[in-house]
């Protein structure tokens, strides 16, 4: 059964840093891992897919890497904005289509 | 695009009433998913679909939880009796093709409150 978990639950930084979320899970046998975004009272939002072939993806200021010999994932955010305030989740397939989510790690950025 | 539909956004009921969530899937797309957020246990699947078809319910937490997916552009989650430990944010998400390598795209959540 796959497990993750995410690191740290609730992370507060400056305006204009760089930060690292992380994401560890315990089946390295994954078709692929996805990182979400959940604005508070909404639905989540695709950032990135990482296919289990691929070392890393990027898309403007996020970088996702995936390590899975060491269960491991970091998404990379460079230069953060007040925008990006919200909970990021990790998310693998176990089996066919189902999702295991981690608890998501809470990020306010402080203009 | 419209996205993936949910309705209602809130609900808030007595305990013992029959609850129904409403999700409408993007268009063409072939997999729908129910999911489940509260606090202490995060987001769990609760049920999906591929073709209309139920293919793993094992998330479902008890026969007072019902799901059906009458079309390819209707899905209903049904609670009934309702108990206060339902309540929690309900998920509706779908998928274009069913596979493993596919990303899901979640609707908006219905809030549910059971008093």
């Amino acid at each position: 059964k796959q497990e993750v978990t995410q690191i740290p639950a609730a992370l507060s930084v400056p305006e204009g840093e760089n930060l690292v979320l992380n994401c560890s899970f315990t089946d390295s046998a994954i078709y692929n891992l996805q990182w979400f975004r959940q604005d508070p009272g909404k639905g989540l939002t695709s950032l990135l897919l990482i296919q289990s072939s691929q070392r890393e993806q990027t898309s403007g200021r996020l970088n996702a890497s995936l390590d899975k010999s060491s269960g491991r994932s970091t998404l990379y955010i460079a230069a953060s904005q007040p925008g990006d305030s919200a909970t990021y989740l990790c998310a693998l397939p176990q089996g066919a289509q189902k999702l295991v989510f981690g608890q998501g790690t809470r990020l306010t950025i402080n203009p | 695009d419209a996205g993936v539909i949910q309705s209602p956004r809130h609900e808030v009921t007595e305990m013992g009433q029959e609850v129904t969530l409403r999700c409408k899937p993007i268009s063409g797309h072939n997999s729908l998913f129910w999911y489940r957020q509260t606090m202490m246990r995060g987001l769990e699947l609760l049920i999906y679909f591929n073709n209309n078809v139920p293919i793993d319910d094992s998330g479902m937490p008890e026969d007072r939880f019902s799901a059906k997916m009458p079309n390819a552009s209707f899905s209903t989650l049904k609670i009934q009796p309702s108990e206060p430990r339902d309540s929690a944010v309900y998920f509706c998400a779908s998928s274009p093709a069913g596979t493993p390598t596919d990303t899901q795209y979640f609707g908006p959540g219905t809030r549910l409150t059971v008093l």
